[in-house]
């Protein structure tokens, strides 16, 4: 068992609501990483936070927003849900530190449905 | 900007049989690359990476890969399928750092394993 936990496991919103979805990651990890996996793709790499803060953002929109908090389990926001937002929605941690790195360790994901 | 592009989306092979899976990618720095598992319902569990040193890595579940820099390649094999070897498969690249995480996956294969 990874250790990274997501909730809910899954999600109906309606068009232009607005969603959290949240991840607790594993012991002793400072990062983390959130990805959307569309239905027949490959994960893509929204954003990661490092010790609280934005480290790296992939090709999303504004309308999706993070936090990491002070124990580094962390929230994706998305604002006016699209139809398109629909996906599986995973969460990633691990230790980034000099001389350490550790593996990525991804959580179930959380099945985000836009209707 | 890296990518990565795995050939054929879908693949069958007969139990006991050869299992190769096609990654090549695109990196504009040293590559660190990585396959990943994911079972029907569930997140991604990390098969193997490579980073620097030997360029034969062997995983979990017997897999290994070599990373063939001449070919920009890093395919994924298990001389003797199980059933238990269905599932699909992700190819990825990081060239931020083995510890950053920043993946960016290919469009995964589907393994099939036939009795």
């Amino acid at each position: 068992e990874t250790g990274v936990t997501q909730s809910p496991t899954h999600l109906i919103k309606t068009r232009g609501q607005q969603v959290t979805l949240r991840c607790s990651s594993q012991s002793g990890h400072n990062t983390v990483s959130w990805y959307q996996q569309a239905l027949g793709q490959g994960p893509q790499f929204i954003f990661q936070y490092y010790r609280e803060e934005e480290n790296g953002r992939g090709n999303f929109p504004p309308r999706f927003s993070g936090l990491q908090f002070p124990n580094y389990s962390s929230e994706l926001n998305v604002n006016a849900l699209e139809l398109d937002d629909s996906a599986l929605y995973l969460c990633a941690s691990s230790l980034l530190a000099p001389a350490v790195n550790t593996e990525a360790f991804f959580g179930q994901g959380t099945r985000l449905t836009v209707v | 900007a890296q990518s990565v592009t795995q050939l054929g989306s879908h693949v069958s092979v007969s139990e006991g049989a050869l299992v190769l899976l096609r990654c090549n990618y695109s990196s504009s720095v040293p590559p660190y690359l990585f396959w990943y598992v994911q079972y029907p319902n569930q997140g991604l569990q990390l098969l193997l990476k490579y980073t620097t040193g030997a360029t034969l890595v062997k995983g979990i579940n017997g897999f290994e890969a070599e990373f063939k820099k001449s070919e920009t390649s890093f395919h994924l094999t298990k001389p003797s399928a199980h059933m238990s070897d269905a599932a699909e498969y992700f190819c990825a690249v990081s060239d931020t750092g083995a510890g950053s995480y920043q993946l960016t996956f290919g469009k995964g294969t589907k393994l099939s394993v036939i009795p």
